[in-house]
């Protein structure tokens, strides 16, 4: 059975910083882009940052280019979140997910989710 | 930046009537990258539909998407109570974009 449980929510004072993780099992991990998408409290979803199975390839959203940065360790089957010079905009609730590829298509979509961390930055 | 529409924001309806939820993208997306899921409070997104047509593994098949180029359409035909919730599409041009999300709520 595919499970993601993040850890290593918080909360944290504007410009601080919190690394989290996403501890993966019941798959060949290194197979698997892995993505974190995150939800401010009673908004939608936005995605956040990628990297590639190997960890050769990352990618951001602008929000958190040069801030954050994404890494894992294929021997422990962790996937991580480093999150520097926090916001305020930043609160919301961190989800690890794996994302799903056809083929030559690529990835069409994040077929397992972890439940979430919750990462709060006061104002 | 692509953006995605959802339409209605709110869809108020009974057990077992049909729902029709719309995804607008302010240009065109290929179908192959146009995906919905479902979430329900406290928990995670469940992916439902990918490459705007494929139920995703173990989703029934009451759930069905369709669509191309900037519209794209997911129907319940018949709701159960176990689909009352919130749903998003997404997209993927340059990187990844939800939808604002369509919630659906018993009348």
């Amino acid at each position: 059975e595919v499970q993601l449980v993040e850890s290593g929510g918080g909360l944290v004072q504007p410009g601080g910083s919190l690394r989290l993780s996403c501890a993966a099992s019941g798959f060949t991990f290194n197979n698997y882009a892995m993505s974190w998408i995150r939800q401010a409290p009673g908004k939608g979803l936005e995605w956040v940052s990628a990297i590639s199975g190997s960890g050769d390839n990352t990618y951001y959203a602008d929000s958190v280019k040069g801030r954050f940065t994404i890494s894992r360790d294929n021997s422990k089957n962790v996937l991580y979140l480093q999150m520097n010079s926090l916001r305020a905009e930043d609160t919301a609730v961190y989800f690890c997910a794996r994302e799903k590829k056809i083929g030559a298509v690529g990835t069409v979509g994040f077929d397992y989710w972890g439940q979430g961390t919750l990462v709060t930055v006061p104002s | 930046e692509i953006v995605l529409t959802q339409s209605p924001g709110t869809l108020s309806l009974s057990p077992g009537e049909r729902a029709t939820l719309s995804c607008r993208a302010s240009q065109s997306v290929s179908s192959s990258y146009l995906a919905w899921y479902q979430q329900k409070p406290g928990q995670a997104p469940r992916l439902l539909i990918y490459s705007a047509s494929t139920r995703a593994t173990g989703i029934p098949d009451r759930f069905s998407g369709s669509g191309s180029g900037t519209d794209f359409t997911l129907t319940i035909s018949r709701l159960e109570p176990e689909d009352f919730a919130v749903y998003y599409c997404q997209q993927y041009g340059t990187s990844w974009t939800f939808g604002h999300g369509t919630k659906v709520e018993i009348k």
